[in-house]
């Protein structure tokens, strides 16, 4: 059975930085493409980012209100994926997921996390 | 970045009623339409990839249509399970992005 767990998250002050992990299993995750996705209290999703598989190139993807504070990042020797927020803002307060991404005609946020929540508050 | 604007932003509907939810991009991304539904604390779950393609498990009752920059999700005969909100999102370039929801509530 496919399964990601996000773990990491919690309170943090602005300007602090925070690492979530995401621990795949079921699947070979050396060859997945990942992405992360939050979504904000009681509102839309919104996606954070993607890494390709390295035999993909390995290419990083992020949206522009993370770009050059967030960074994704991947363990294939442990199946995980992580993410690290620097100079985290209020808005930045969210759950996150983090997806495993399908390709049939189409890119496709295939399987989700239950989500960690990121609390950024003075 | 693409913009992706769903109508209506909520709806009342009857079990067995008819809903169609609309989806439209600000510029053509073809077919890289998907559909994803999402209940109260839980995690969104892929029901439509491709614009019209039922992911595994999916019910037939939902079906997806469109293309270009018009899209639809339609629920033919509304369960109760399918009280819940609906989001569009386009991959057919980054920042893949998503429409901001449709709430399908019991009339």
């Amino acid at each position: 059975e496919v399964q990601l767990v996000e773990s990491g998250g919690g309170l943090v002050k602005p300007g602090g930085s925070l690492r979530l992990s995401c621990a795949a299993s079921g699947f070979p995750f050396s060859k997945a493409w990942m992405s992360w996705v939050r979504q904000a209290p009681g509102k839309g999703l919104e996606w954070v980012g993607r890494i390709k598989s390295k035999t993909d190139g390995g290419t990083i993807d992020y949206a522009a209100p993370v770009k050059d504070r967030f960074s994704i990042s991947r363990d294939d020797s442990k199946n995980i994926l992580y993410l690290q927020m620097n100079s985290l803002k209020t808005e930045d307060t969210a759950v996150y997921y983090c997806t495993l991404d399908g390709y049939i005609e189409s890119w496709f946020f295939h399987v989700w996390g239950r989500g960690t929540l990121v609390s950024v508050s003075s | 970045d693409i913009q992706m604007t769903q109508s209506p932003s909520s709806l009342s509907a009857s079990v067995g009623g008819r809903v169609i939810i609309t989806c439209r991009a600000s510029q053509s991304i073809t077919s890289y339409l998907n559909w994803y539904q999402q209940k109260p604390g839980k995690a969104p779950k892929l029901l439509i990839y491709g614009t019209s393609n039922l992911q595994t498990g999916v019910p037939s009752r939902l079906s997806g249509r469109g293309s270009g920059t018009d899209f639809t999700l339609t629920i033919s005969s509304l369960q109760p399970e399918d009280f819940a909100t609906y989001y569009c999102q386009q991959s057919f370039s980054t920042p893949w992005t998503f429409g901001q929801g449709t709430k399908v509530e019991s009339k």
